[in-house]
């Protein structure tokens, strides 16, 4: 299995405080990538990066920010946490070519009351 | 209509027998076509990727129909290890995206019991 681990593992918080999730891989890949997953919804992509530094956004993306200062690090972090993005978060790599083949992290169950 | 289609199920089988269940999507640009597997609070696995002949993995085939738009898998010879939700996730090319011009689509899954 790939070495994708994420931090925490749950949180709960209060609406409006900021929170910070790290996906860490020792993978040395590429892409990576965060997504939420909800009742109802298949995985949905919030931000992804291509390489360090470079972020784009994704399907999902408002009251989401991410950072990528290293390759092995990948931090998703909402600004001020509202009780909608309750959620499973997972992280995701893939090692060369974009949407192949991903990886995913044993995700991070946040609840936002 | 949603992009990717899934019956959410649950199929409960028998141990040994035979399901298959499809999964529609709805833009035929689509590229590319993957199963995952996705265990109880855990996270997503691929299962297999999905091509335009057909492909088998041990006791898994998949069949890509293009005409209809729609992906199956069959699962012979079922295992009580088989129970999960079987994630359907199609790729999907176009021009207006940043990202690589691609975007990949998950449906909400099936979710399969094997029962002994």
């Amino acid at each position: 299995d790939a070495g994708i681990t994420q931090s925490p593992r749950h949180k709960v918080t209060e609406t409006g405080t900021p929170v910070t999730l790290r996906c860490h891989q020792t993978e040395n890949h590429r892409y990576m990538y965060w997504y939420r997953q909800d009742p109802g919804h298949g995985l949905r992509l919030i931000h992804y990066s291509y390489g360090v530094k470079d972020t784009d956004k994704g399907e999902v993306s408002d009251g989401y920010s991410v950072s990528r200062s290293k390759t092995e690090d990948f931090l998703l972090t909402l600004e001020s946490a509202t009780s909608s993005q309750t959620s499973v978060y997972f992280c995701a790599t893939s090692p060369t070519a974009v949407n192949e083949k991903l990886f995913f992290g044993s995700g991070t169950q946040l609840s936002v009351l | 209509r949603k992009e990717v289609e899934q019956d959410p199920g649950p199929f409960n089988v028998p141990e040994g027998a035979t399901v298959a269940f499809n999964c529609t999507y709805s833009n035929s640009a689509s590229q590319s076509f993957f199963w995952y597997r996705q265990d109880c609070r855990k996270e997503p696995k691929l299962l297999m990727s999905v091509y335009s002949s057909g492909n088998e993995d041990g006791r898994f085939t998949a069949q890509l129909n293009r005409a209809s738009q729609y992906i199956s898998l069959l699962i012979r010879d079922s295992k009580l290890s088989d129970s999960a939700t079987y994630l359907c996730v199609v790729n999907r090319v176009f021009h207006e995206s940043n990202f690589g011009n691609e975007k990949l689509t998950f449906g909400t899954g099936t979710r399969l019991t094997i029962i002994p």
